[in-house]
């Protein structure tokens, strides 16, 4: 069956622009998370989903990141006001449930200009 | 405070030889340990995990890894490493204070020479 997709799989924008991440999970896998990994950097946790529960964000650096995840499927990470910081490697996973393997997709490459 | 710590960067092995990617964690309670590897340009792809049981996990490709309750070690080994297991390396453990935070190392790129 498919894997987890990632779109786009590169992004190249210029600061102080809104970007919009999106991911699309296993079908029927219930959690649903998103990282960030910087350059030589571990990943850093922003935001889980599980099923209709409300999203932990407490890993969400800033009030300009924000996501959702529309009928427990397709997830959107949004970037507001880009800086250049923000430039890395956005990973999201999806598993049965939230102590079960994470099944990652290939990321999307932001590149902030 | 919760982590994980890969204390190398970089390890180099010889193919055929046996190899170590070393993970040691901090969290309180018990812990649920998982190894992960990416290949470039790739997403992590699951190796293993340790919940409870065992402390000698088997997983994928051949690669287990030890939990060591005393020294609060997780080391990935594998006993003759292959040229295609060169790869970046990551050791993660769930947080004891909120279950839905997993904690990553900062990962080991592994070189295996032939």
């Amino acid at each position: 069956g498919a894997g987890v997709s990632q779109s786009p799989s590169n992004k190249v924008t210029e600061k102080g622009k809104d970007v919009e991440l999106r991911c699309d999970p296993i079908s029927g896998h219930t959690a649903l998370y998103w990282y960030r990994q910087s350059l030589g950097q571990g990943l850093e946790f922003l935001i889980y989903f599980q099923g209709n529960s409300a999203p932990d964000k407490s890993g969400l650096p800033s009030d300009r990141f924000s996501a959702e995840r529309t009928g427990g499927s397709v997830s959107t990470l949004t970037i507001q006001r880009t800086q250049q910081e923000d430039s890395a490697v956005y990973l999201c996973a999806s598993s049965l449930e939230s102590n079960q393997p994470q099944h990652f997709g290939d990321g999307t490459r932001l590149s902030i200009l | 405070a919760q982590s994980v710590a890969q204390p190398e960067d970089q390890v180099n092995v010889a193919e055929g030889n046996p190899l170590t990617v070393k993970c040691t964690y901090s969290v309180s309670g018990n812990p649920y340990l998982f190894w992960y590897v990416q290949y470039p340009n790739r997403g992590l792809q699951f190796l293993l995990k340790y919940i409870t049981g065992d402390n000698l996990v088997k997983g994928s490709y051949g690669f287990e890894a030890e939990f060591n309750k005393s020294q609060t070690s997780f080391h990935l080994k594998k006993p003759s490493a292959l040229v295609s297991d060169s790869a970046l390396y990551f050791c993660a453990v769930r947080g004891s204070d909120n279950f839905n935070k997993f904690y990553f190392g900062s990962g080991t790129k592994l070189n295996v020479k032939p």
